[in-house]
């Protein structure tokens, strides 16, 4: 069956990098897309960007050039990373599966719980 | 940004029927879509391309609208549908979701 984990810190430094690894596994990333999204405490859910199947990437202008995401397909991983953390960064971060260039997300990882700690 | 706008809460009683609304600041042709979350999981998708039910949702939810305006409704409503429901668009970049509706069952 679909499934997607993401792992990662739960506590990350001010002004550090952060990096999520998100693992799949009952589909290929060649097929499908990965996107990641996030969600401060008690608020909504912010789309951060996306590693399309063909290995192509798409950024929230957000993130401005804070924001990587990367694969290994050999190994069913998504990788995030996002550099000059602040404390509203703070947030549980997901990722999910999609399809097509205008997808929904049927599939999502349970998220991991990242604090911005000063 | 498409900004995608809902009421913050809603409250009904069981067996009511309730809609909760999305309006969106552009057209979003018909890529917009539904989700449920309860606290401390994972969205569930509930309805995909404004009005298609996704697998194993019940037929009590359905979706409408095109353009900027939509409509998730549950109908009848219950008890284990207390959640905040957010609608999401992707036809416009960046993908953009809406703050949430908060559902009370009474």
């Amino acid at each position: 069956q679909v499934q997607l984990k993401e792992t990662g810190p739960d506590l990350v430094q001010l002004t550090q990098t952060l990096s999520i690894t998100c693992t799949v596994s009952g589909f290929s990333l060649t097929t499908y897309n990965v996107h990641w999204v996030r969600q401060p405490p008690g608020k909504g859910l912010e789309w951060m960007g996306a590693m399309w199947n063909g290995g192509g990437t798409d950024y929230n202008s957000a993130f401005k050039s804070r924001l990587s995401i990367s694969r290994d397909t050999s190994k069913s991983q998504v990788f995030l990373k996002m550099n000059s953390l602040q404390t509203d960064d703070t947030a549980k971060y997901f990722c999910a599966r999609g399809y097509g260039y205008n997808p929904s997300f049927r599939y999502w990882g349970q998220g991991v719980m990242v604090t911005v700690s000063s | 940004d498409t900004v995608l706008t809902q009421s913050p809460a809603l409250a009904v009683s069981p067996g009511e029927r309730v809609s909760i609304s999305c309006r969106a600041s552009e057209g979003v042709n018909s890529y917009m879509h539904w989700y449920q979350q309860k606290p401390g999981q994972q969205p569930k998708l509930l309805i995909y391309k404004a009005s298609n039910l996704a697998s194993g949702v019940p037929a009590r939810f359905s979706g409408s609208g095109s353009g900027t305006d939509f409509t998730l409704t549950i109908d009848p409503v219950e008890a284990d549908d207390t959640a905040t429901y957010f609608c999401q668009q992707s036809w416009n970049d960046p993908f953009t979701f809406g703050s949430g509706t908060k559902l009370e069952i009474k």
